[in-house]
């Protein structure tokens, strides 16, 4: 089945400070996608990228799709406390199947 | 609207013992699936559905089974729970355009098991 690798597994930042989660495939993505987990809670849908070097960004988060769409990017700028969780990647490569990374868990000091 | 609703929410066994965890969805969505959430590991797929009267295996589907009589319910069957089956479950659901595994899920709030 399809493999995404997700990195770094954990990340400790002050509030204010940057954060990137990166997803990685050693296949084409046809498309990926990103959740948010609070601690807790269910994963809940952030967004879908579809095509080469897309660009979306949402507020203070930024996601990007590699050019050869093997990897993918989720940055936030000056985090806050509410950016508390854990994000997924997730992949399909068979259109029936959606692969999820192991997440990043960010923690957010005040 | 209640989106994806799962029951129970916590529930502890005993090795041996079955269970069945429930899933209804609300959406009309004809994709429906079941996750495990274990500590570093994200989430596995266990089965997914296409349609009611469609099942398939997902990564890792020993030890359950399901089945989909209607398109709002896909429920889980743990056959002779095993203390390696203790995990957060999560069912999730959406559309079928291109698949469903690549649209967006939609999860409810999960079951918290624990095998003894």
């Amino acid at each position: 089945g399809q493999q995404v690798m997700q990195i770094p597994q954990y990340q400790h930042v002050q509030e204010g400070e940057d954060f990137t989660t990166y997803c990685n495939s050693s296949t084409t993505l046809s498309n990926i996608q990103w959740y948010k987990q609070r601690p807790g809670g269910h994963p809940v849908f952030l967004i879908q990228l579809v095509k080469s070097g897309e660009v979306k960004k949402q507020k203070r988060l930024t996601f990007q799709f590699g050019e050869a769409k093997k990897n993918s990017s989720l940055h936030i700028t000056a985090t806050q406390t509410t950016d508390v969780g854990t994000y997924f990647c997730a992949a399909s490569g068979s259109a029936r199947q959606l692969t999820f990374g192991s997440g990043t868990q960010l923690t957010v000091l005040p | 609207n209640a989106g994806v609703t799962q029951t129970p929410k916590f529930q502890v066994l005993k090795t041996g013992q079955s269970m069945t965890l429930q899933c209804a969805q609300d959406m009309n969505h004809e994709y429906m699936s079941w996750y495990r959430q274990d500590p570093g590991m994200g989430l596995r797929l266990i089965h997914y559905s296409v349609g009611a009267g469609i099942t398939d295996q997902g990564e890792v589907p020993n030890g359950y089974n399901v089945s989909r009589s209607t398109t709002e319910d896909f429920p889980l069957r743990l056959l002779s729970a095993a203390p390696s089956q203790t995990s957060v479950y999560f069912c999730a659901s959406s559309s079928t355009a291109g698949g469903g595994g690549n649209q967006p899920q939609h999860f409810g709030d999960g079951t918290r098991l624990s095998i003894l």
